[in-house]
């Protein structure tokens, strides 16, 4: 079983909407977030990073985390085609461990013009 | 401009051949990674290397060992490849272990 959930798996939005995808631990040990995207047939992109609680926010982009939940989520606000990829999200241990990213299968987003 | 550089990008195998699959960063990072991503499953570590010769295992390492005697070089190694090690596999370095990764482009194995 993953220790990484998302969800959905995939996710359809128009161009000017908004995407919410989200992200669940099932280890107590984590502490830390990434979420990476992977445009079709290219390798995987930081795209954020969140380690406490409450909300991060770059451009378009807004991240959320509740450490108590281990939820973690992505919001994506006037989406663009080009945003059209798998995001993935990722969590890890801290100390020595916090290079050992564990991976979900990610979320599939299309945006339609 | 920072690169990870995998070699080669695509290889078809016979199933007990053995496979060789390159990675080389120009970063002088010191940690960097194999995962392999198949579709449902996300990606997978299969080993990690936190500098020359200090290596140390994923999450699925059966079926598979590395090297690394250089920093900016780290290669995955197949021993009589197995049908379900078809996959893609993506090398990664990081500066130390921040959780930022860097991947290459990825090398889609065959085994048939």
């Amino acid at each position: 079983q993953q220790k990484v959930q998302q969800s959905p798996e995939s996710l359809i939005v128009p161009e000017g909407g908004m995407a919410s995808l989200n992200c669940t631990s099932s280890d107590r040990n984590v502490d830390y977030f990434w979420w990476y995207r992977q445009h079709s047939g290219k390798s995987p992109k930081m795209l954020m990073s969140i380690f406490s609680n409450g909300e991060k926010e770059e451009g378009r982009f807004t991240v959320h985390l509740n450490k108590a939940s281990l939820h973690t989520s992505l919001h994506i606000r006037d989406s663009q085609p080009s945003d059209s990829a798998l995001y993935l999200c990722a969590a890890s241990m801290g100390g020595s461990a916090l290079g050992r990213l564990h991976f979900g299968a990610g979320t599939q987003l299309i945006v339609i013009p | 401009d920072m690169k990870v550089t995998q070699m080669p990008r695509y290889l078809i195998k016979r199933m007990g051949e053995n496979v060789l699959l390159e990675c080389g960063q120009d970063m002088s990072h010191e940690t960097m990674y194999w995962y392999r991503q198949d579709p449902g499953l996300g990606l997978q570590l299969i080993y990690i290397s936190y500098d020359v010769d200090s290596n140390s295992e994923g999450d699925i390492p059966k079926g598979y060992r590395v090297s690394r005697k250089k920093r900016e070089h780290f290669s995955l190694i197949l021993d009589s490849a197995k049908t379900n090690q078809t996959s893609v596999y993506f090398c990664a370095s990081s500066l130390g272990d921040t959780g930022q990764l860097y991947f290459g482009e990825g090398s889609k194995l065959t085994v048939l």
